[in-house]
C-alpha cells in the first residue's frame, strides 16, 4: 500500500493563479480531510469529507474548494491564490467518520504564493 | 479561541533527561485524544485515547488521559536525540454529524547530546 499520497510537493504560484493539490489513499478509508500548517498555528482543518460525493468545511474554508467523486481522492483547489495561502498543506485519511480511528498523513505539499 | 492548549511551546533537555509534555482542552462531544510526532515532515502517530485514567506506552513514552480535569500528558524518559520533534496534540470531537480533529499548536522538543 502507498498510503496517502500527494501531489505536487513543492509549488510556487503568483497571487490570482488557481491550481489543484492532489491527495490520494489506497486503504478504502471512508473519511479524508485537508489541513494547513502555519509557523506557530499548529494544523487547522480546511475542508474534510466523510464519503464519497459529501464534504464539509473545516476551520478555515474561504478561498479552497474541495470535491470527492471517489473513495480514493480528494483534491484541494485554491480558487485564485493569494500571499495568506502560503503554507504546508496535509492530506489525510480515517478508516470511520463517526468512530474513533487515527489519522494518516501525507507527506505534504509546500505552497509558496508570490 | 483555541481548544486545545499545549504547553510547554519548546523545551530544550539533555539525553538521558525525562520530560513531560502537557496538553489541555475544551471541546464538546469529546471523542478522544491523539498524540502526534512531528520531524520535518507528516505527523506520525504515537498514542490515541479515549478513556480516562488508562496509560499507554510505547518503550520509553507513555501518555495518560484526564477527563475529568480535561488534560493530557506524554511523558519521554530517557531522551534521545532522535526524540528531537514537534509533539501535536489533537482532540476528537463530535461535530456536524462526524468526526473531526482540532490540534494545538505543538511543542518543540529539542534533545542535546
Amino acid at each position: 500500500n502507498a498510503g496517502v499520497t500527494q501531489t505536487p510537493k513543492f509549488q510556487v504560484l503568483k497571487t490570482g493563479q488557481s491550481m489543484t493539490l492532489q491527495c490520494a489513499q489506497d486503504m478504502n478509508h471512508e473519511y479524508m480531510s485537508w489541513y494547513r500548517q502555519d509557523p506557530g498555528m499548529g494544523l487547522r482543518l480546511i475542508h474534510y469529507s466523510v464519503g464519497a460525493g459529501i464534504t464539509d468545511q473545516g476551520e478555515v474554508p474561504n478561498g479552497y474548494n474541495v470535491s470527492r467523486s471517489t473513495t480514493e481522492d480528494f483534491p484541494l483547489r485554491l480558487l485564485s491564490a493569494a500571499p495568506s495561502q502560503t503554507s504546508v498543506y496535509f492530506c489525510a485519511s480515517s478508516r470511520g467518520t463517526y468512530h474513533i480511528y487515527e489519522q494518516y498523513f501525507g507527506p505534504g505539499t509546500r505552497l509558496t504564493v508570490t | 479561541e483555541d481548544k486545545v492548549v499545549q504547553s510547554p511551546l519548546s523545551l530544550v533537555v539533555h539525553e538521558g533527561d525525562t520530560v513531560t509534555l502537557n496538553c489541555s482542552y475544551e471541546v464538546t462531544n469529546f471523542r478522544s485524544l491523539l498524540w502526534y510526532k512531528q520531524e520535518k515532515k507528516a505527523p506520525t502517530f504515537l498514542f490515541m485515547l479515549t478513556s480516562s485514567g488508562i496509560e499507554k506506552k510505547s518503550g520509553r513514552l507513555s501518555s495518560i488521559l484526564d477527563k475529568k480535569e480535561l488534560f493530557s500528558i506524554l511523558n519521554i524518559t530517557a531522551t534521545q536525540t532522535g526524540d528531537s520533534a514537534v509533539y501535536l496534540c489533537a482532540v476528537g470531537y463530535s461535530g456536524a454529524g462526524s468526526y473531526q480533529l482540532t490540534f494545538g499548536k505543538g511543542t518543540k522538543l529539542s534533545v542535546i547530546p
